[in-house]
């Protein structure tokens, strides 16, 4: 069984960044996708972007094009998530979610447990 | 884009009830669709794929139906661990498809 441990969490001033982690322990990324979902208070699931590590592939939601980057690193099967230029309203809950392999990567079966990133002066 | 559009906003039922929660998609998306559960303060949780399709573990009074553009998740007989927030999803290809904005369900 997969499990996602996700970094604790953050507290950052506006126009700073932040950079959540999300380690995978007994599984890997290799093969599958990883995407991040943020969850603002009391709001819905957004995906913010993902990473398919096996063919290169990130790509990210137009909504937060340029402000996110998202990378793997498979030797300690560890993804991230650096969000720059915070403001008020990135204050939510990110998730890391692994998708499953071939035609079901957008299919997410595991999640981390969130990152709470409040974003406050 | 896809949207799609969950319906009700809330459902408030007694244990033991049926629950019928909705998702319409704004255009076709075969069984390209998923259902997850999402339980007060917990990350959400896969329960269906590919429309009717129950994830490992996910217990018998969850199926779901549909395709197309009309989906329906059916909670046969409403336990209380079952409250929370259903979202549907478009299992697009690559990149991730949209969620709905979610049906709460109570318990009243």
């Amino acid at each position: 069984q997969v499990q996602l441990e996700q970094s604790g969490a953050e507290l950052r001033k506006p126009g700073s960044s932040v950079k959540v982690s999300c380690k995978a322990s007994r599984g890997t990324f290799s093969g599958y996708s990883l995407s991040w979902v943020r969850q603002a208070p009391g709001q819905g699931l957004e995906w913010m972007g993902g990473i398919i590590p096996i063919f290169g592939t990130v790509d990210y939601s137009q909504k937060f094009q340029g402000r996110v980057t998202i990378n793997t690193d498979e030797s300690t099967t560890t993804a991230y998530m650096e969000l720059r230029s915070l403001r008020s309203d990135d204050t939510a809950v990110y998730y890391c979610a692994r998708g499953g392999g071939g035609t079901y990567y957008t299919l997410f079966n595991y999640w981390g447990q969130g990152t709470l990133v409040t974003v406050s002066s | 884009e896809i949207v799609l559009t969950q319906s009700p906003g809330t459902l408030s039922l007694s244990p033991g009830e049926r629950a019928t929660l909705s998702c319409r998609a704004s255009q076709s998306i075969s069984t390209y669709l998923a259902w997850y559960q999402q339980r007060p303060g917990q990350a959400p949780r896969l329960l269906i794929s590919d429309a009717s399709n129950r994830a490992t573990g996910v217990p018998a009074r969850f199926s779901g139906s549909g395709s197309g553009t009309d989906f329906t998740l059916t909670i046969s007989s409403l336990e209380p661990e079952d409250i929370g927030v259903y979202y549907c999803q478009h299992r697009s290809n690559w990149p991730p498809g949209t969620f709905g904005r979610g049906t709460r369900v109570e318990i009243k």
